[in-house]
C-alpha cells in the first residue's frame, strides 16, 4: 500500500494560473519534503517541514510556497507557473531517530501551457 | 550545495551481466541510501546503510558503506531487463545539522535482452 500519496499524478495548468499539488502520508513521519525534478536530473530540494517548522532552501523561488496543515498533509503551491516550472514534483517523508530513511511518493508531473 | 559524484553516468549492458556503480564525496556521510527511479515514477528505496563498512543485500542488489564514510557502491548481479532505470545515491552529512539528503547525479542503466 502506498505510504506517501501524491495527487494528482498529472497536472496541466496554464502559464500564470496558480496550481496546488498535494501530498499525504500514512507513516506519521515528522519531516516532509518537496523536490523538483527535471528530466533525468537528480531531485532538487525546494523546502521541507520538520513538524510545523518550515525550512526554505535559499535558491527556491518565491513563486513556490508550501503549507502543512497537519502531520499527514503537505501542499505545494505554485503562485504563477512559468514554462520553466514544468517538471516532476516529488514529495518525500522521513522519520526521526533510527528510521533515517526518505520515502518518496510517485510524483506529480506538471505541464505548463 | 554538497556535491555527490556518481559514476558511471550511464551504462548499457547485456542481460545477465553484473553492474557496479558508485558514489563519492569529499565530505563524511552518516547515512547512504540507494534508490531506483523508473520513468514517470518516484524514487523507490533499494538499500539503506548506516555504518562504515556495512554491507547489505537486497536480492540481487548489494551495497556497501565505504570505510572512509565518503563513498558507497551498489552492485547488481545477473541483470535482467526490469533493472532498467536511473539509480540515485543519497546521503546525509556527518554531523547532521539539518534534515537534508544530498543526491548523486544518477546512473542510467539500460539492459539489452
Amino acid at each position: 500500500d502506498a505510504m506517501v500519496i501524491q495527487n494528482p499524478r498529472y497536472q496541466v495548468t496554464q502559464f500564470g494560473k496558480p496550481v496546488t499539488l498535494s501530498c499525504s502520508q500514512t507513516l506519521n513521519h515528522n519531516v516532509m519534503y518537496w523536490y523538483q525534478q527535471k528530466s533525468s536530473q537528480a531531485p532538487k530540494l525546494l523546502f521541507h517541514y520538520y513538524d510545523k517548522d518550515f525550512n526554505n532552501e535559499a535558491d527556491t523561488p518565491d513563486n513556490f510556497q508550501s503549507r502543512r496543515p497537519n502531520t499527514s498533509f503537505c501542499f505545494l503551491d505554485i503562485r504563477s507557473p512559468g514554462l520553466g516550472d514544468a517538471a516532476m514534483y516529488l514529495c518525500a517523508t522521513r522519520g526521526t531517530g533510527a528510521n533515517n530513511i526518505q520515502y518518496f511518493g510517485a510524483g506529480t508531473r506538471l505541464s505548463v501551457l | 550545495g554538497q556535491q555527490l559524484n556518481q559514476s558511471p553516468q550511464s551504462m548499457f549492458i547485456q542481460e545477465g551481466e553484473d553492474v557496479s556503480m558508485n558514489c563519492t564525496s569529499s565530505s563524511i556521510f552518516n547515512t547512504w541510501l540507494w534508490y531506483k527511479q523508473e520513468p514517470g515514477e518516484g524514487p523507490v528505496l533499494l538499500i539503506a546503510l548506516y555504518k562504515a563498512g556495512e554491507l547489505t543485500s537486497n536480492g540481487r542488489l548489494t551495497a556497501q558503506f565505504g570505510i572512509t564514510r565518503k563513498d558507497s557502491f551498489l552492485n547488481i548481479s545477473a541483470s535482467i531487463p526490469s533493472d532498467v532505470g536511473i539509480y540515485f545515491c543519497a546521503g546525509q552529512l556527518e554531523p547532521n545539522t539539518g534534515n537534508q539528503f544530498y543526491f548523486g547525479t544518477g546512473t542510467s542503466l539500460t539492459v539489452i535482452p
